[in-house]
């Protein structure tokens, strides 16, 4: 079946843009976590959703990120007046319910480079 | 908080060679391990995880054990092949329902015919 999507897989912006990336998940999975993964670095953690209720934002790294799932499928990650330091790759994972012992299933990710 | 470890990288190997990726981690209670591999040009994907302590996770000829006395889960393969050559990444994820992993930076592995 088909696994996780993730558009645009590159994207350039100039800096003080906004930025939308979406997400679409393997078909019935409740969980969806986005990750941030700088260059030579492994991915962080950013936002998790159990359906389309957002139960975790710690990991945003400011005001200017924004996500929803409003319909607990598709997600839109959007970076507001974008920075340098957003260029990374922003990652998209599912899995079938939370807990540990469930796979996370990734997408290729979305290049985000800040020019 | 939580925390992974991986040793420095990156590695090269002949094909055939043993192979040992040190992973430690740092958690509250009992966390949940994994290996995590990309390989060029494609997306990340498990390649094993162990729940509990002692639990040996295993695939594609990759073992690691999970040792709670050492907080390690170090990656071993007898006989590595060019087609092993990636990035390996080790993870945790905490218990509960928000199973947000945490990673290690990664070390990339590159095996010579």
């Amino acid at each position: 079946g088909a696994g996780v999507s993730q558009s645009p897989r590159y994207k350039v912006a100039k800096r003080g843009q906004d930025v939308a990336l979406r997400c679409d998940p393997i078909s019935g999975h409740v969980s969806l976590f986005w990750y941030q993964q700088a260059l030579g670095q492994g991915p962080e953690f950013l936002t998790y959703f159990q359906n389309e209720a957002q139960l975790d934002k710690s990991g945003l790294p400011s005001d200017r990120f924004f996500a929803e799932r409003p319909e607990g499928s598709v997600s839109t990650l959007k970076i507001q007046r974008t920075q340098q330091e957003d260029s990374a790759v922003y990652l998209c994972a599912s899995s079938l319910e939370g807990g540990g012992t469930y796979e996370q299933y990734f997408g290729p990710g979305t290049r985000l480079t800040v020019t | 908080g939580n925390s992974v470890t991986q040793m420095e990288g990156p590695v090269t190997l002949s094909e055939e060679a043993f192979l040992t990726i040190n992973c430690t981690y740092t958690a509250t209670g009992y966390p949940s391990l994994f290996w995590y591999v990309q390989y060029p040009g494609e997306g990340l994907q498990l390649l094993l995880k162990a729940t509990k302590a002692d639990d040996k996770g295993s695939n594609k000829g990759f073992e690691a054990t999970y040792r709670k006395e050492t907080t390690s889960f170090h990656l071993e393969k007898g006989s590595v092949q060019v087609s092993d050559s990636a990035v390996y990444f080790c993870a945790l994820s905490a218990t509960g329902a928000n199973s947000k992993l945490t990673f290690g930076k990664g070390i990339t592995l590159s095996v010579r015919p």
